[in-house]
């Protein structure tokens, strides 16, 4: 059971947009704790997506946004690619567990 | 560039303690604000960290496996060191590590992973 919730899957079209959401409460994302988002392709290791909320790192397309919102957080991906397809995590930190903390992945399918 | 590698052995049995070594470039763990911590993910499962160490020494440890872990660092080899102590099968992970400004606390630089398996 992760501290931060994540739909297990998604799924879209090429060109659609879809959006995975990060649950959290009120001793990490509602604790004003930055969420991060990391994209993770099949095989390989994870790769930093947003940082701060809503930053992207250089190299990473505006086709990926971040925002955040009282306890929760999103990422929403426009344009759907085939190469999007992947597993996506949030991350933030948490004051009652002192520690870092991931949410359980989300699986997005490009159809 | 900054780069991370992970390095250790691939199986270990149960009740053995591992010992997993991050030898990393491109950064100096001297440099104030730079942390290197440690994440592992299990064959089909979420991202789990585990422990972080920063540049003043400062240790973070998951609290699930606060009792098991133990951090360290050498900076004049560039490495970090994570042990587990009383490995089980339900450890069996790929490890990672991975660079980390305190600034932010998110981990910007991944190594490629390292899969250990527990088994007798």
């Amino acid at each position: 059971q992760s501290v931060l919730t994540q739909p297990p899957s998604v799924s879209g079209a090429p060109g659609q947009r879809v959006t995975i959401s990060c649950t959290g409460s009120f001793s990490n994302i509602g604790a004003n704790y930055d969420v991060h988002w990391y994209q993770q392709l099949p095989g390989t290791a994870p790769k930093l997506l947003i940082y701060g909320n809503i930053n992207r790192p250089s190299g990473v397309p505006d086709r990926f946004s971040g925002s955040k919102s009282g306890t929760s957080a999103s990422l929403a991906i426009t344009g759907l690619q085939a190469e999007d397809e992947a597993d996506y995590y949030c991350q933030s930190y948490d004051s009652s567990l002192s520690g870092v903390v991931f949410g359980g992945g989300t699986k997005l399918t490009v159809l | 560039q900054i780069t991370l590698k992970e390095s250790g052995p691939t199986l270990v049995k149960p009740k053995q303690t591992l010992t997993l070594t991050c030898t990393f470039s491109g950064f100096s763990l001297t440099t104030g604000g730079v942390g290197v911590g440690w994440i592992r993910q299990p064959p089909g499962k979420a991202l789990e960290w585990l422990a972080l160490i920063y540049w003043d020494d400062d240790e973070w440890y998951s609290p699930s496996l606060k009792s098991r872990l133990t951090i360290t660092k050498d900076t004049s080899k560039n490495q970090v060191v994570l042990t587990v102590t009383n490995m089980d099968p339900v450890d069996t992970a790929t490890y990672y590590c991975a660079h980390e400004l305190s600034t932010g606390i998110y981990f910007d630089y991944w190594g490629q992973g390292t899969l250990v398996t527990v088994s007798s």
